[in-house]
């Protein structure tokens, strides 16, 4: 199983969107709606933010959204704050395994 | 609030097997998948594996041949063994909650394989 491909980084300014994409393979991505995304601060372990392609875990605020077209899934940001400058990272579920992706560097500039 | 915690030695010596285990308090480990992710220096997550509270375990291809996953619900704890460790096996292995989907997680456990 290879790794889902993310950018290694992306950026935006305090108030803007940012979206960050993921894409897969139809075995795993495009083949099922378990794409989960997660927020890795420095030092930390990542924080469970969207499950299920779109669904907010509660506590997680409404400027992080999901979605998923075809072999593509994406997380936005909007209204960038400086705390969520992150890593984050996608997964998929994908026949009884897992897949993440490589990680993208969100800076706010 | 489930909290998950991970113990087991920093330093493994090379060609020995890496045993960590994983101990779950603040809840039930009852209808749950219960996983191994791990982390190399500077890079990216690695799914290790799961196993789901019947017992039934799923392990990544790529480790599958060294991997073992087990759980004792009596002690609430589930465990990781990874045999004939290298280098490359050197990283931050984290224990978290679910198969599909992460939502609890230990803090991470950073384990060296070194001589």
């Amino acid at each position: 199983q290879s790794a889902l491909t993310q950018p290694p980084s992306a950026s935006g300014s305090p108030g803007q969107s940012v979206t960050i994409s993921c894409t897969g393979t139809s075995s795993d991505v495009g083949a099922n709606n378990f794409v989960s995304w997660y927020q890795q601060h420095p030092g930390k372990a990542p924080k469970f933010m969207i499950y299920e392609v779109s669904k907010r875990p509660s506590g997680v605020p409404d400027r992080f959204s999901g979605s998923k077209s075809g072999n593509t899934a994406s997380l936005t940001v909007s209204g960038l704050q400086a705390e969520d400058e992150a890593d984050y990272y996608c997964s998929s579920y994908a026949g009884n395994n897992r897949v993440f992706g490589g990680g993208t560097k969100l800076t706010v500039l | 609030q489930v909290q998950l915690q991970e113990t087991g030695p920093g330093l493994v010596e090379p060609s020995e097997t890496l045993v960590l285990t994983c101990t779950v308090s603040g809840g039930s480990m009852n209808s749950y998948s219960w996983t191994w992710i791990r982390q190399p220096p500077g890079k990216g997550l690695e799914w290790i594996g799961s196993i789901y509270y019947s017992g039934s375990t799923n392990y990544n291809p790529s480790l599958k041949s060294r991997v073992t996953i087990s759980l004792d619900t009596s002690k609430n704890q589930f465990s990781l063994k990874l045999s004939s460790v290298t280098a490359a096996d050197t990283a931050v292995y984290y224990c978290a909650r679910g198969l599909r989907g992460n939502d609890y997680w230990g803090q991470g456990t950073l384990v060296t394989v070194s001589s």
